[in-house]
């Protein structure tokens, strides 16, 4: 599968405890992504990395999210300190330079915050 | 304002039927716009980009109207297949970051 791969598929946490996501985008894109989506609202952006850089972050990232992607190629997303408000589906997509629009994205990990 | 405003649907249409979302945009800046699709539970796909002369792929025609900030997308003869969610979504002035509207849903009937 050339795909945009997320792991895991579903995860619940308690409140306050830490987690971590990781995607695996299409090997030839430079460019991942990371959106947030809740239930009846569209995707949101969150971050994006250029190859291992990252280049932009939302103000819908607190201190308590942090994004990697060391080789420039997988990434990972961690959330600390979890909390109820935390609990969406949690996209990554990958894309060429340029070619945002095209991104595609990877099936989600949907966190559930007890 | 939001930056992206859809039709709130949702919209419950028989097959054959020809169904039209609109959808506004707050950026004058704004530079390339699609339309996604999203199936239920499922990550959403890109359907097509929109153009400003306009363009068409086969039952799908999409509009963009820049001067009213204002994008449509026309789907003939619907299928049962087309039930899904349709975003709108739009780049801003940015050639990174795909700000998406909440999406409209669809329901095609038998």
């Amino acid at each position: 599968d050339t795909g945009v791969s997320q792991n895991p598929r579903h995860k619940i946490t308690k409140r306050g405890q830490n987690v971590t996501f990781r995607c695996d985008p299409i090997s030839e894109h430079n460019r991942l992504y990371w959106y947030r989506q809740t239930l009846g609202q569209g995707p949101e952006f969150l971050t994006y990395f250029q190859n291992e850089a990252q280049l932009e972050k939302s103000r819908l990232l607190s201190d308590r999210f942090s994004a990697e992607r060391p080789k420039g190629s997988f990434s990972t997303l961690e959330i600390q300190r979890t909390e109820q408000g935390d609990s969406a589906m949690y996209l990554c997509a990958s894309s060429l330079v340029g070619l945002a629009g095209d991104s595609f994205f990877g099936p989600g990990t949907r966190l559930t915050v007890l | 304002r939001k930056e992206v405003e859809q039709d709130p649907g949702p919209f419950n249409v028989p097959e054959g039927a020809t169904v039209a979302f609109n959808c506004t945009y707050s950026n004058s800046a704004s530079q390339s716009f699609f339309w996604y699709r999203q199936d239920c539970r499922k990550e959403p796909k890109l359907l097509m980009s929109v153009y400003s002369s306009g363009n068409e792929d086969g039952r799908f025609t999409a509009q963009l109207n820049r001067a009213s900030q204002y994008i449509s997308l026309l789907i003939r003869d619907s299928k049962l297949s087309d039930s899904a969610t349709y975003l709108c979504v739009e780049t801003g002035g940015s050639n990174y970051k795909l700000t998406f509207g909440k999406g409209t849903l669809l329901t095609v009937n038998p």
